[in-house]
């Protein structure tokens, strides 16, 4: 089982809609979770970290941790085409950031 | 954020040379740094990560012979790709962390390899 694994995609939404993006890790003792958004030939940038049980809300992001489940998820409301890019799960096990293979997200005008 | 400032952002080299890349921390001190590698649709893949004064520690398939590694002081680290080949062309991203192992760590702009 892979540390931590997301749906591939490619994720297609209208503009305007809500787009969830979905991860799960496997180390239970993971204590810090990341979302990264990476537009095509860039670096990653941070769109947000959580560390509790719950919502954690930033704009028009929301992230969500469930450890029991050993689930993360981030959902963006009224999508924008620029929100467009591949987003990166990112868990920290054993002290290294390791990712996730990606979410292509596509949001349609 | 902090910022992390890598270096060169692309580079062309002959098969059978190396090349050094750059990771410094602008404003802050980097007790570990990170270096990944990602291929055209694929994830970041870590490499290896360093802590400064110590000796890297390579995952598990990275030849550390090939792919060297040095943290020798706070704000810099580099790697440097021994002997070229054209399948590590590659992009070449580092990271760098202050402080707690669970904090947040902040990413260079990458390295554009290409090896022919």
């Amino acid at each position: 089982q892979k540390e931590v694994e997301q749906n591939s995609g490619p994720l297609s939404v209208p503009e305007g809609a809500i787009a969830s993006l979905n991860c799960t890790y496997s180390d239970r003792g993971s204590q810090s979770f990341f979302w990264y958004r990476q537009y095509s030939g860039k670096s990653p940038e941070l769109i947000m970290f959580i560390y509790s049980n719950g919502d954690k809300e930033d704009g028009r992001f929301t992230a969500q941790l469930n450890k029991a489940s050993q689930y993360v998820s981030l959902l963006i409301r009224d999508s924008q085409p620029s929100d467009s890019a591949t987003y990166l799960c990112a868990v920290i096990v054993g002290g290294k950031l390791i990712f996730g293979q990606g979410t292509e997200l596509s949001v349609k005008p | 954020g902090a910022v992390v400032s890598q270096h060169p952002s692309w580079v062309i080299c002959k098969s059978g040379t190396s090349v050094k890349i750059e990771c410094r921390s602008l404003d802050f001190q980097a007790t570990t740094m990170f270096w990944y590698r990602q291929f055209p649709k694929q994830s970041l893949m870590l490499m290896a990560t360093s802590n400064e004064g110590s000796k890297a520690t390579y995952e598990q398939g990275v030849e550390k012979d090939k792919f060297l590694i040095n943290h020798a002081s706070l704000t810099l680290s580099t790697l440097t790709v021994t002997s070229a080949h054209p399948e590590d062309s590659s992009f070449y991203i580092c990271s760098a962390r202050e402080g707690h192992p669970n904090t947040e760590a902040f990413f260079g702009q990458g390295t554009r390899l290409t090896v022919v």
